[in-house]
């Protein structure tokens, strides 16, 4: 039962450098998310699709993009990466919108 | 702005007490209410939930209440084991609305 999957778990980038983090659920859910977690603040919606082909922002936007592949996958593109970016990024899917999430198990990012 | 906050950033508890987990929120939208658990190197996993249209939730050792008028929930777990050591994250949503807000988390500890 994979769920959520999401690679690499672990990254080091320096400042200005792009990557890409990839996210696929095998759950046929409709809705995708990623989301940030920093100490002391929970975890922040970054973007979210509610369905294949649609996207939109979420709290923390800024500094992210986000491309909805196919039902299947959801990846954020960090074009020029900031320490401020220094996070654990988590992906989710739900069936629809408004429901219990299913995480994957994280990306630790470090932008030095 | 944190629309979720959880105050307590621990709690340490002994095994086969009550474990009591508090959330506060201020976002009077909020319709739907979670509760996460996160074990180190893995992503959030759901544990109970309850809507707005109800006070309590129960789920064996696990009872969600909620007090509308106080924009308050806590989560209360009889009785409490070792195996439930763990961050726990209190989410709330709006409607359809995609942007799942959550708290910082409370880093329970229960001593065999």
């Amino acid at each position: 039962n994979a769920g959520v999957t999401q690679t690499p778990k672990f990254q080091v980038l320096k400042t200005g450098q792009s990557m890409t983090l990839q996210c696929a659920q095998d759950m046929n859910h409709n809705s995708m998310y990623w989301y940030r977690q920093d100490p002391g603040m929970g975890l922040r919606l970054i973007y979210y699709s509610a369905s294949e082909g649609t996207t939109d922002k979420g709290e923390v936007p800024n500094g992210y993009n986000v491309s909805r592949l196919n039902k299947r996958e959801f990846s954020l593109r960090l074009e020029s990466a900031a320490p401020s970016q220094t996070s654990v990024y988590f992906c989710a899917s739900s069936p629809t919108t408004n429901e219990k999430l299913f995480f994957g198990s994280g990306t630790q990012l470090s932008v030095l | 702005d944190q629309q979720v906050k959880q105050n307590s950033p621990s709690l340490s508890v002994q095994e086969g007490r009550i474990s009591i987990l508090n959330c506060d929120y201020t976002n009077s939208m909020f319709d739907y209410f979670l509760w996460y658990k996160k074990y180190p190197a893995e992503g959030p996993t759901f544990l109970i939930s309850i809507s707005s249209i109800k006070d309590k939730n129960e789920d064996g050792r696990f009872t969600v209440f909620l007090n509308k008028s106080a924009k308050h929930l806590s989560l209360h777990i009889v009785p409490s084991q070792p195996g439930d050591s763990a961050v726990y994250f209190c989410a709330a949503s709006a409607g359809n609305n995609n942007d799942m807000r959550f708290g910082a988390g409370t880093r329970l500890t229960v001593k065999p």
